[in-house]
């Protein structure tokens, strides 16, 4: 069945480190794909998206690249911040469908 | 623009006693999900409405569980009678469309069974 797979956390960097959160996908079809965030005690919001292949999101200084070739859509950024410390998910969904399949959550730590 | 608004934001409460969480949707959104979010299963769609009418509820864990949207802006979701195992974060969330489209997240009711 189709599914999310994201990297085991927690992640813990020191501010201005370079973040890769590693998300790979299986699906049957073309699915958009999004990167959700989760700040402590708050819920969910989009972080970015991408509709198609190479398409790249970015947002905050985050960016992930859809994949098809890879089956992958990897976040990243180039200095993170203490501020940046939350849980990451990795979602996909299909045109026309309303159920998101989410990844487990990534945990990441930035150190001052 | 108010984003979803969920209440209350805490509640805890004993073994057997009813529950019930409050979700308003972003004004003009026309789909609501509510969601359950625990350390062991991560996220799990309970149910979903479309225009104030559910069109999955395979999530509902049991009969225990209810959930109710009487009008565009307003939606229940009702434990009776609650139980430990039901302890968890339940959020509730819209979306313009509902389909392949971005959801809203409210922040959250942190409910904690005794």
């Amino acid at each position: 069945g189709d599914s999310v797979t994201q990297m085991e956390g927690p992640v813990t960097l020191s501010e201005e480190a370079f973040l890769t959160i590693n998300c790979t996908y299986t699906a049957t079809g073309y699915p958009s794909l999004f990167w959700y965030v989760q700040y402590p005690g708050e819920g969910l919001q989009l972080l970015l998206k991408a509709t198609k292949a190479d398409d790249k999101g970015s947002n905050k200084g985050f960016e992930a690249t859809y994949r098809k070739e890879t089956t992958s859509f990897h976040l990243e950024k180039g200095s993170v911040q203490v501020s940046d410390s939350a849980v990451y998910f990795c979602a996909l969904i299909f045109s026309g469908t309303y159920k998101y399949i989410f990844g487990t959550g990534t945990r990441l730590k930035v150190l001052a | 623009d108010a984003g979803v608004i969920q209440s209350p934001r805490h509640e805890v409460t004993e073994m057997g006693q009813e529950v019930t969480l409050r979700c308003k949707p972003i004004s003009g959104h026309n789909s609501l999900f509510w969601y359950r979010q625990t350390m062991m299963r991560g996220l799990e769609l309970l149910i979903y409405f479309n225009n104030n009418v559910p069109i999955d509820d395979s999530g509902m864990p049991e009969d225990r569980f209810s959930a109710k949207m009487p009008n565009a802006s307003f939606s229940t979701l009702k434990i009776q009678p609650s139980e430990p195992r039901d302890s968890a974060v339940y959020f509730c969330a819209s979306s313009g469309t509902g389909f392949g489209d971005t959801q809203y997240f409210g922040p959250g009711t942190r409910l904690t069974v005794l």
